[in-house]
């Protein structure tokens, strides 16, 4: 196992459009984290799942996003009827249990057209 | 609510030189606070963990070092070199698994 991986690394879609995203995290890795970073700021913390319970929401994931991690292993984030305001890299993150160092994935990045 | 600031916000230096990059935050109930490196449109490379007990970390060049009271951190780099330059971020880790991440202090490194 190379790391966190994401797929796919750039999306293009038009407005209106669903794009879904898949992430990987390090195999021995129960805690998954989804990110999401704009041009010339900080990732900005959107969900969190310990295993396949999703645990944490912020208030930035809207009801046209949803995150899921049916096996506790990979995870999907889906976007529905994209806007322009979600061009962004949307970045994942895996750790083990308790308070260890997260490892980041290449990232996704989205440009809505 | 917790902020994490990062001053400066851009750096440039010439090879050779050693830099201290800032991080501040508002709240000093954390449980630890890490610095990243990110490349031009890449993710994130952690590079140095600090638990809220601890007072610094050291990795090679690197040296992070954290005052919960006072809310800040530094991370110092060693004989710059321009294979350094990157954006480099902190981010601190709440209670909830949460984490506040600074907007970044892009680096600069001059051959």
């Amino acid at each position: 196992d190379t790391g966190v991986s994401q797929n796919p690394r750039h999306k293009i879609t038009k407005r209106g459009q669903n794009v879904t995203f898949r992430c990987d995290p390090i195999s021995e890795h129960n805690r998954l984290y989804w990110y999401r970073q704009t041009l010339g700021q900080g990732p900005e913390f959107l969900t969190y799942f310990q295993n396949e319970a999703q645990l944490e929401k912020s208030r930035l994931l809207s009801d046209r996003f949803s995150a899921e991690r049916p096996k506790g292993s990979f995870s999907t984030l889906e976007i529905q009827r994209t806007e322009q305001g979600d061009s962004a890299m949307y970045l994942c993150a895996s750790s083990e249990t308790g308070l260890t160092e997260a490892f980041f994935g290449q990232g996704t990045r989205l440009t809505v057209v | 609510k917790q902020e994490v600031t990062q001053i400066p916000a851009a750096l440039s230096v010439p090879e050779g030189e050693n830099l201290v990059l800032n991080c501040s935050f508002t709240d000093s109930a954390i449980y630890n606070l890490q610095w990243f490196r990110q490349d031009p449109g890449k993710g994130l490379t952690s590079l140095l963990l600090i638990q809220s007990s601890q007072r610094e970390q050291t990795s090679g060049r690197l040296n992070a070092s954290l005052d919960k009271s006072s809310g800040r951190s530094t991370l110092y780099i060693a004989a710059s070199q321009p294979g350094d330059s990157a954006t480099y971020l902190c981010a601190v880790r709440l209670g909830g698994f949460k984490t506040i991440f600074g907007a970044g202090t892009r680096l600069f490194v001059k051959a």
